[in-house]
């Protein structure tokens, strides 16, 4: 069965240092999604994309992150610098992108920042 | 502003009983809704999605939406141990930027 990859699986960091993440989407999903889920609370859309280009980046904190994905297949996410507050789940969900499809997750990057 | 509101819980529920999880949102617009479910430290899996007013069923889950009263709910009958999870109520607004908004959850303890 097809499934979201992720790397790392968790993430230990020092405040101000630079982070990343990576996830490979489902094969043939268009659409892919990048949510932060903190402690007790549910997941927080952060980006969007369709294909190699940004939808939605509304609540995507530009002064420290940025997020791509060139070629429309993977993608990366930069923290730089991280704060204590970043510390959550990192998660990347894809889609076929079609009406009413459904969202896949990937099993996620737990990140602490100390 | 687009909020999903669900009661935090925790829901205790006797083993073999139903557990009934409730959701309603803010955004009129709304188009798709889906319950995920989520085990401590692990990613959402999706559990049911539906579109339509009115039940849907699949195995021990039953969905059921009314979106002139902006509610969503979710049935678990027959609850097993296993069904002890956290489960996340989720929207999606109709167009092109469709990312979805999440309520906070509600944990759900099924007592053997």
């Amino acid at each position: 069965e097809a499934e979201v990859a992720q790397s790392p699986r968790y993430k230990i960091t020092e405040k101000s240092q630079a982070v990343a993440f990576w996830c490979d989407p489902i094969s043939g999903h268009a659409t892919l999604y990048w949510y932060r889920q903190i402690l007790g609370q549910g997941p927080e859309l952060l980006v969007q994309f369709q294909d190699e280009s940004v939808v939605d980046d509304s609540q995507l904190p530009k002064d420290r992150f940025s997020a791509e994905r060139l070629k429309g297949v993977d993608s990366t996410l930069k923290i730089q610098p991280a704060e204590l507050g970043d510390s959550a789940m990192y998660l990347c969900a894809s889609s076929l992108g079609r009406s009413r499809e459904t969202q896949y997750f990937g099993p996620g990057t737990r990140l602490l920042v100390l | 502003q687009k909020e999903v509101e669900q009661n935090s819980g925790p829901l205790s529920v006797p083993e073999g009983a139903i557990a009934s999880l409730n959701c309603t949102y803010s955004d009129r617009g709304s188009q798709s809704f889906f319950w995920y479910r989520q085990y401590s430290g692990k990613s959402p899996e999706l559990i049911m999605s539906i579109y339509s007013n009115g039940d849907k069923e699949d195995g021990r889950f039953t969905a059921q939406l009314n979106k002139a009263s902006q509610y969503v709910s979710l049935l678990i009958r027959d609850s097993q141990p296993s069904d002890s999870a956290t489960y996340l109520c989720a929207v999606k607004s109709g167009g092109g930027a469709d990312g979805l908004t999440f309520g906070k959850g509600t944990h759900l303890i099924i007592q053997p």
